[in-house]
Order: C-alpha cells, then sequence, then structure tokens
C-alpha cells in the first residue's frame, strides 16, 4: 500500500531555531501533499497544501514566512518551522494522495506526524 | 460555518460489545465520507469511505452509515477487541479534508 514517510518524529531545540520537516511519498507520486498541526486533544487542522513546482497554499491564519513550504520532487516535501517559539510546539503530520488512483475520492495517506518541542 | 462534531470525546467498553460512534456535520454538501484510526503519536491511518448514495459499508468488523438527511454518519466496531482501542476521526472534503476532534474508544478485557 502507499506509505508516506515522515522525518524526523522528534524534535527538541531552543527558540529562534528553525526547524525543518522532511515528507516523503515512498511508493507513489504527488504533485500535492498536506501539512497538518494537531494540539493535544484537537482536531487536526489543514495548515497548507504543498504543491510540487509552485508555491504553497495556506489555510487562513497560518503564517507563510514562519512555516516555509518547499515541494521540489514529486516524492518530496519539505515543511520549515523558522525562529521557532515555544508556542509552535505542536504535533505536525503530512499527507498525500495516491493520485495514479485517480478520482479525488482517494484517501489520503499520512505519515506518522513530528513532534516538535520549542525550548 | 462549516462544522464536524464527533458528539463523545471518550467511549469505553468491554470486549466482545459494539462500539457507536457519531459524526454530525453542519453547511457542508459532502459527496462522501471518511473515517481514519489514529493511536497515540502516530498519524491517521484511513478505515473506510462512504458515498452519498451509499447507505452502509462494511469492512471486516467495521460497518458505516451515512444519512445526508440527518447530516450524519455513525461508525459501528463490532466484537471489539482491546486492539481496537484509538481515537476514531470522521473526515469531510473532497480535495482538502476537515477532521472531527474524534472520539477515543477504549476497549476492557
Amino acid at each position: 500500500g502507499a506509505v508516506v514517510s515522515q522525518h524526523p518524529s522528534w524534535v527538541i531545540c531552543k527558540s529562534g531555531t528553525s526547524v525543518k520537516i522532511e515528507c516523503r511519498s515512498l511508493d507513489f507520486q504527488a504533485t500535492t501533499m498536506f501539512w497538518y498541526r494537531q494540539f493535544p486533544k484537537q482536531s487536526l487542522m489543514l495548515m497548507a497544501t504543498s504543491n510540487e513546482g509552485s508555491k504553497a497554499t495556506y489555510e487562513q491564519g497560518v503564517e507563510k514566512d514562519k512555516f516555509l513550504i518547499n515541494h521540489a520532487s514529486l516524492t518530496l516535501s519539505t515543511l520549515t518551522v523558522t525562529s521557532a517559539h515555544p508556542e509552535d510546539s505542536s504535533f505536525y503530520i503530512c499527507s498525500a494522495r495516491d493520485e495514479q488512483q485517480g478520482a479525488s475520492n482517494q484517501p489520503q495517506h499520512f505519515g506518522d506526524g513530528t513532534r516538535l518541542s520549542i525550548l | 460555518s462549516q462544522k464536524i462534531e464527533q458528539n463523545s470525546e471518550a467511549l469505553n467498553i468491554q470486549e466482545g460489545k459494539t462500539a457507536t460512534l457519531t459524526c454530525n456535520y453542519t453547511n457542508y454538501s459532502p459527496a462522501y465520507l471518511q473515517w481514519y484510526r489514529q493511536d497515540p503519536g502516530r498519524g491517521p491511518v484511513f478505515l473506510l469511505l462512504i458515498r452519498e448514495n451509499e447507505k452502509e459499508k462494511r469492512k471486516e468488523r467495521l460497518k458505516v452509515t451515512f444519512d445526508t438527511t440527518l447530516k450524519q454518519s455513525l461508525f459501528h466496531i463490532t466484537a471489539s477487541q482491546p486492539a481496537d482501542s484509538a481515537t476514531y476521526l470522521c473526515a469531510l472534503g473532497d480535495y482538502k479534508l476537515s477532521f472531527g476532534a474524534g472520539t477515543t474508544v477504549t476497549v476492557r478485557a
């Protein structure tokens, strides 16, 4: 089945550091990937849609200069949290659809998430 | 505004019983609805998708119903097992998904 790999799984760093998270589709190509954030006991909130070869689309209220997204290939999207602060601490998850399956009503395949803790 | 409500935050049941979870939505006209399972510290895993013209869908011990008039989906786990303990999320959307907050199911042995 379709597998999405996310790395790293856990990051602890000092305030002011920039952190990069990678999301890879291992056995399928994805022109579009999605980035979510999840706070404890809350729902997944879509942050942005990552588009291969073009700019990401950000949801309302998400700072594009804070959360830089790069989708340079059909199997890799990266999310960089710039100048991270404690309030950015959260669980970040990416997902992608296997677009070769065709219709948009295909399920999304999720990575295992990255736990980001800013001290 | 659009809302997805899973109106049980937690559900504790005895092994072997049926767990029933509810997902209600407002201001959506979905062509289909999805259910995912999420274990602690992991990403969601797809379970079932049901289309608007389908009343019911089954997969092994899982059953989903979809009532577009009531704007509600029910998710059933029959003959529940401790391994079914997890958070279950319903999701709507065509291209981009919106999720409910989830219901955490704990199955006691």
